[in-house]
């Protein structure tokens, strides 16, 4: 079956540092990914999406490249600030049939802190 | 507009009740999922409907949960005889269907379950 996994956190940086969260998956066919992000007492969001190898998706100076032939969407941000402090999930969804929608399949979450 | 709501926001219940938790899916949306994420862990997928077809089911834990949804409005995941490692957050979503690429799944707030 389908499975996500990321790095372990939690994260702790201090402000403008460099983020890498990493992010592999396995899955049959070709998944579309995703980057979902849950701020401290709100709903989670989506941040950024590929959805086939080699796109790159990007949001407020987040980056992830789907890399098929890594199975990764590792996310980046080249200087990150007190306000991306949350929680991150990497997640793919099934491309099957040609339907655009279906289940998400959704890593464990990495807790970000970022410091002044 | 307005986003996916969910209700209650909280509920305590004790061991062996049923409960009922309810979804407002964004208006028009005709995909309607439910997730569930216990303390520490990522999201779990539990159910998801599309139209008037078949629910996907597959990923409901036990016959204890069931859901319900009429045509493209309210949803209800109803769990009976609840147990202790029911305790999670239950998260509804919703989003548009066509043809890919991906569609995005909107989230509620979530409803947390603390069984007793």
């Amino acid at each position: 079956g389908n499975s996500v996994t990321q790095m372990e956190g939690p994260v702790t940086l201090s402000e403008e540092a460099f983020l890498t969260i990493n992010c592999t998956y396995t899955a049959t066919g070709y998944p579309s990914l995703f980057w979902y992000v849950q701020y401290p007492g709100e709903g989670l969001q989506l941040l950024l999406k590929a959805t086939k190898a080699d796109d790159k998706g990007s949001n407020k100076g987040f980056e992830a490249t789907y890399r098929k032939e890594t199975t990764s969407f590792h996310l980046e941000k080249g200087s990150v600030q007190v306000s991306d402090s949350a929680v991150y999930f990497c997640a793919l969804k099934e491309n099957a049939g040609g339907t655009s929608y279906g289940k998400l399949t959704f890593g464990q979450g990495t807790i970000l802190t970022v410091h002044p | 507009g307005a986003g996916v709501s969910q209700s209650p926001s909280n509920k305590v219940t004790e061991k062996g009740k049923d409960v009922e938790l309810r979804c407002d899916p964004i208006s028009g949306h005709t995909a309607l999922y439910w997730y569930r994420q216990r303390l520490g862990q990522g999201l779990e997928f539990l159910i998801y409907f599309q139209g008037n077809s078949a629910p996907d089911k597959s990923g409901l834990p036990s016959d204890r949960f069931s859901a319900e949804r009429t045509g493209e409005s309210v949803s209800t995941l109803t769990i009976q005889r609840t147990q202790q490692e029911d305790s999670a957050v239950y998260l509804c979503a919703s989003s548009s269907t066509g043809g890919v690429p991906a569609y995005e799944q909107y989230f509620g707030p979530g409803t947390r379950l603390t069984v007793t």
